[in-house]
């Protein structure tokens, strides 16, 4: 059974760069067409959308963050990870790494494995 | 981008009793729309995919429907660990999710 795990620092100062990991356990980042995303959430917020990568290429970024974040992936670790650059207090959350199933037969899958979530405080 | 509005965005309601929760797309999504549920301190965990099939393991009194603009997700007989927040998310322009609708205990 496929897991996704988040990894990083849980502290960064603002107008420094965020950058987090998503390690995958159980499954490949190269089997199959899904969306492998990071989604993240503000406290006592709800849920934000950051971007993702495609089948291992296709890479979409939120339009709103698109300037400041870039994603990647190292499918011979397993691994993808997320760069979010000139953070802020705006950026406090606690952000997701989470497997989307995507649109195959015209069916849409959902995101169906998340991972635990790791919280990440921007202050100085 | 595609907005969905969810409304309410607090049900109040007893153990027993059905929940109906709405989700609103700013444009249509065709069916390509998801359910999430959210318990404190956890992630979110998928409900309905396709706006009307139920993911594994997803007890029967939840139920999707609706197509295009307008979706909607039951709870028949609401269970203690039922209450928590729902989302509603799509897929067709990238990717968004609507504001969330807490269902709480009266």
């Amino acid at each position: 059974q496929i897991q996704l795990q988040e990894s990083g620092p849980g502290l960064v100062k603002p107008s420094q760069t965020l950058s987090l990991t998503c390690t995958v356990s159980g499954g490949s980042l190269i089997s199959g067409a899904y969306y492998w995303s990071w989604i993240r959430q503000p406290p006592g917020k709800g849920l934000e959308w950051i971007g993702d990568i495609y089948d291992s290429g296709t890479i979409s970024y939120n339009p709103a963050l698109m300037s400041r974040v870039t994603i990647s992936v190292d499918t011979s670790k397993t691994q993808f990870s997320l760069r979010l650059s000139s953070v802020t207090a705006a950026d406090t959350a606690v952000y997701y790494c989470a497997r989307d199933g995507g649109i195959a037969s015209d069916y849409y899958y959902g995101i169906g494995v998340w991972g635990q979530g790791t919280t990440v405080t921007v202050s100085s | 981008e595609i907005v969905l509005t969810q409304s309410p965005a607090t049900l109040s309601l007893s153990p027993g009793e059905r929940a109906t929760l709405s989700c609103r797309a700013s444009q249509s999504v065709s069916s390509y729309l998801a359910w999430y549920q959210q318990r404190p301190g956890q992630a979110p965990r998928l409900l309905i995919y396709d706006a009307i099939n139920r993911a594994s393991g997803i007890p029967a009194r939840f139920t999707g429907s609706g197509f295009g603009t307008d979706f909607t997700l039951t709870i028949s007989s609401l269970e203690p660990e039922d209450f928590a927040v729902y989302y509603c998310q799509q897929r067709t322009n990238w990717l968004t999710f609507g504001g969330g609708t807490k269902v709480e205990i009266k």
